[in-house]
């Protein structure tokens, strides 16, 4: 069953570093999102994108947040300077044309 | 603000009985429902999705939904200790993305 993939699993970085997480969507899906949750916190929007482009972002996703599909299979979330308050699971989600999105299983970013 | 709520729980029900979880959400415009599963330190698992008012089954789950008194409710027959984890409520409106509420823990003990 074809699935939603990201890496790495688990991030530790150090407060004002620069991380990439990386997602491979399901390959025929056209809509992309990340969501986060802080342990304990909802499930929370971050960006949807689509055609290549931003389609919606939330008050969360400021200057320092970056989304990219370089290639025809990869999409990543940037966050150029790590505060501690951005360590939370990092969930990729994607979806074909319904509203179903199916999401990866996470990438846990701790921020020391 | 577009809201989700749900009751945070525990809901604790005996292995076999009926489980029923609730959720309301604010925006009359939200026109997609979904129940996500969801383990700990795991991510979301769709369980159901529903559109039209009304009920929708499959296998040990309905799920119902009732827009004129924006309400989503899912129920959970014959509940087994395996069910046993936190159950997500989510809308989209016309744009794209999930609005979560906060999810319903569910113990199921044997």
């Amino acid at each position: 069953e074809p699935e939603v993939t990201q890496t790495p699993s688990h991030q530790v970085t150090q407060m004002g570093q620069e991380v990439i997480l990386r997602c491979v969507p399901i390959s025929n899906h056209l809509y992309f999102y990340w969501y986060r949750q802080i342990l304990g916190q909802k499930v929370e929007f971050l960006v949807s994108f689509y055609n290549n482009e931003i389609s919606e972002k939330s008050e969360i996703f400021d200057d320092q947040f970056s989304v990219e599909r370089p290639d025809g299979s990869n999409f990543t979330l940037k966050i150029r300077s790590t505060k501690l308050e951005d360590s939370a699971m990092y969930f990729c989600a994607s979806k074909l044309a319904l509203d179903i999105q199916y999401f990866g299983a996470g990438t846990r970013l701790s921020v020391l | 603000q577009k809201e989700v709520e749900q009751n945070s729980g525990p809901l604790s029900v005996p292995e076999g009985a009926i489980a029923s979880l609730n959720c309301t959400y604010s925006d009359r415009g939200s026109q997609s429902f979904f129940w996500y599963r969801q383990y700990s330190g795991k991510s979301p698992e769709l369980i159901m999705f529903i559109y039209s008012n009304g009920d929708k089954e499959d296998g040990r789950f309905t799920a119902q939904l009732n827009k004129a008194s924006q309400y989503v409710s899912l129920l959970i027959r014959d509940s087994q200790p395996s069910d046993s984890a936190t159950y997500l409520c989510a809308v989209t409106t016309g744009f794209q993305k999930l609005v979560f509420g906060t999810g319903t823990r569910l113990l199921v003990s044997p």
